[in-house]
């Protein structure tokens, strides 16, 4: 079955860059995203990729995909004490409506 | 735009009550998800709904069922409630069909089984 792993904890100094891990066990995952969850409240979409790109950028975020590895980064460049949060990533496949999100990182930012 | 609305927001349950968790959204989205969340172990899915009228088991399915009401509604009930069920409820639902498509979330039901 599918299976989502992170590391559970990320502590930087404001400024610095993040750089969040994931990683996947269904081979058919298309699409990977990365969802930020803020205290108190439900989770929001920051990005995804398809399982056909090796990289995204979007702002501030950059998105590397190595599907040989089934290995999934989201680096933060710049990171801010705004971005504390729980960032999940998320996988789906070509022919599910299945949703799997991954264990979560809570990402700390201290000054 | 109220999204993805969720009731009740918290809830305290002895061991053996039962309860429904209600969701509602209003942008005519296809799927719906509920999920729960607990430390450490990230949001595991539940149960899903693809379409009206249609549900599938997730990844923790034991001690609930679903109810996919109408297009709008998809309920989540425990019917006898377990400790271990004491968790954050998220509901969550999205366009469907295009697999890319955002997935938006409820504002979650803090769940207390003692």
């Amino acid at each position: 079955g599918e299976d989502v792993e992170q590391s559970l904890f990320l502590s930087v100094r404001e400024g610095d860059s993040s750089v969040i891990n994931c990683t996947y066990t269904d081979s058919s995952s298309t699409y990977l995203y990365w969802y930020k969850q803020e205290p108190g409240a439900g989770l929001q979409l920051l990005t995804y990729i398809f399982s056909n790109m090796d990289m995204k950028q979007d702002q501030r975020l950059t998105v590397l995909l190595n599907k040989k590895d089934k290995h999934l980064s989201l680096r933060i460049a710049d990171t801010q004490t705004g971005d504390s949060a729980i960032y999940f990533c998320a996988e789906s496949g070509e022919d599910t409506d299945k949703l799997i999100f991954g264990t979560g990182t809570r990402l700390q930012v201290f000054p | 735009n109220a999204g993805v609305t969720q009731t009740p927001k918290f809830q305290v349950l002895k061991t053996g009550q039962s309860m429904t968790l209600q969701c509602a959204q209003d942008m005519n989205h296809n799927s719906m998800y509920w999920y729960r969340q607990d430390p450490g172990m990230g949001l595991r899915l539940i149960y899903y709904s693809a379409s009206e009228g249609t549900t599938d088991k997730g990844e923790v399915p034991n001690g609930y069922n679903v109810s996919r009401l109408n297009k709008r509604e998809f309920s989540l009930r425990l019917e006898s409630a377990a400790p271990s069920q004491t968790s954050v409820y998220f509901c969550a639902s999205r366009k469907g069909g295009v697999r890319n498509t955002e997935a938006f979330f409820g504002q979650g039901t803090r769940l207390t089984v003692v």
